[in-house]
């Protein structure tokens, strides 16, 4: 049963535009989330968090938006440049029952392609 | 200065064999994690570790054990490796189990079962 999930397994967009890449999740019990990106032959690198009792964060050119009655966050990038050119994973903390341990669970990522 | 690093970063070999990733983070982070990366891109926790201590094992099958020789070390072993074992192996760490700061990813070891 996957908790997480990023539905959208690609995306392209042109450069200078605004990306918009979706996250999904079911468990109620998640209360944080990260964005990460990752490039090819690399770990993942942490991009930017959000709390579950914000609804937006800010960081330079990244912003997350968390919509709690819907179970949806999005990740906006703008401008979007040939660098951001990655795979960006959507990831929840929390315990996925009552008796587990806290933990991060993943989304299968969106690759985002930017056009020049 | 790589802050989590992981050796090797491919790894081929045959089927019944026994394999060991190590792993090493230079943070100062008291929690260090195995994730495994499959052919669906799922990225899924094996193990967690606080300071030396076992705190997560998703179910992972026995022939998988890790070892924390300190709390900048987490090597995974693998007995008798399986076709089904085939994916790309993460390390991580992090300051704290339970803190809110982000988890920093080694670059993975690729292993290939023949």
């Amino acid at each position: 049963d996957q908790q997480v999930k990023q539905n959208s397994p690609s995306l392209s967009v042109q450069e200078g535009r605004i990306s918009i890449l979706n996250c999904d999740y079911t468990n109620s019990m998640f209360d944080y989330f990260l964005w990460y990106k990752k490039y090819p032959a690399e770990g993942p690198t942490f991009l930017i968090s959000i709390s579950s009792i914000k609804d937006k964060n800010e960081d330079g050119r990244f912003t997350v938006f968390l919509n709690k009655s819907a179970k949806h966050l999005s990740l906006h990038i703008v401008p979007s440049q040939p660098g951001d050119s990655a795979v960006y994973f959507c990831a929840a903390k929390g315990r996925i029952s009552n008796f587990g341990n806290e933990k991060l669970t993943f989304g299968t990522g969106t690759r985002l392609t930017i056009i020049p | 200065d790589t802050a989590v690093s992981q050796t090797p970063k491919y790894l081929v070999t045959q089927m019944g064999n026994d394999k060991s990733i190590k792993c090493e983070q230079n943070l100062g982070h008291d929690t260090m994690y195995w994730y495994k990366q499959d052919s669906k891109k799922f990225l899924k926790i094996m193990f967690s570790y606080n300071n030396k201590e076992l705190i997560i094992n998703e179910t992972v099958p026995n022939r998988f054990s890790p070892k924390s020789p300190d709390k900048a070390h987490l090597n995974l072993h693998i007995n008798s490796l399986e076709l089904g074992d085939s994916a790309v192996y993460f390390c991580a760490s992090s300051q704290a189990l339970s803190s809110n700061q982000p988890q920093h990813f080694g670059d993975g070891t690729r292993l290939s079962i023949l």
